[in-house]
């Protein structure tokens, strides 16, 4: 079955404690992209990649680290986690980024910094 | 930053109802704009994907049209059922390899 997974599902965890926070996908795409869900604020694209080792940041790059060493996968890793990162997290992937490609999204991530 | 606005934010209507909301966005550097279904706990599902000005698509009950000169799209929903009721959200991807999302219309269709 195509999906991409993330994991985990829920993290609650204490500030400055480095997390990694995994995606895959299993359908050979170029394209992947974290996005952070907030109240009232939309998705908001954290950082996001054309390919492998091509990574750029989106409009909230800041507290986020991300590596893409393999086609698959794009882990997103918080280096000191404060609590204005508690949030709603989203792995996303698309075919390419060109020729109006749907991204695929995760199920979403819960993270609770305290 | 590109702003994308959705509206209305929220919406309730009756089964049976047809339905339509707007996503607005900037029309320089227009790449493509994306319509996603989100329900509630499960992760958004794409809709449409449209690139050309006066694009219509249409999936079942649910289309959506394009209008890339002045920056809005519609999604209408026809004969609107209990299982339509969703968050349903816009994005703009420009000729960057960015994606802006608008905060969504959140739709609650009454049996």
């Amino acid at each position: 079955e195509a999906q991409v997974t993330q994991n985990p599902r829920y993290l609650i965890t204490v500030t400055g404690k480095k997390l990694t926070v995994t995606c895959s996908q299993n359908m050979n795409h170029e394209y992947m992209s974290w996005y952070r869900q907030d109240p009232g604020l939309g998705l908001r694209q954290i950082y996001y990649s054309m390919n492998v080792e091509v990574t750029d940041k989106g409009d909230v790059p800041e507290g986020y680290k991300v590596s893409r060493k393999e086609k698959r996968n794009f882990p997103l890793i918080l280096e000191s986690p404060s609590p204005n990162q508690t949030s709603l997290y989203f792995c996303a992937s698309s075919l390419t980024r060109g020729l109006g490609q749907p991204q695929h999204f995760g199920d979403g991530t819960r993270l609770s910094i305290l | 930053i590109l702003n994308v606005e959705q509206s209305p934010q929220s919406l309730h209507v009756q089964e049976g109802d047809s339905t339509n909301f707007t996503c607005s966005f900037p029309s320089s550097n227009f790449y493509a704009l994306h319509w996603y279904r989100w329900e509630t706990a499960k992760s958004p599902e794409a809709l449409f994907v449209m690139t050309l000005n006066g694009d219509e698509k249409k999936k079942g009950r649910i289309s959506a049209t394009l209008n890339t000169k002045e920056g809005y799209s519609y999604l209408y929903i026809k004969g609107s059922q209990p299982e339509d009721s969703a968050t349903y959200l816009c994005a703009s991807h420009s000729g960057t390899y960015k994606y802006i999302f608008g905060t969504g219309t959140r739709l609650k269709v009454l049996a």
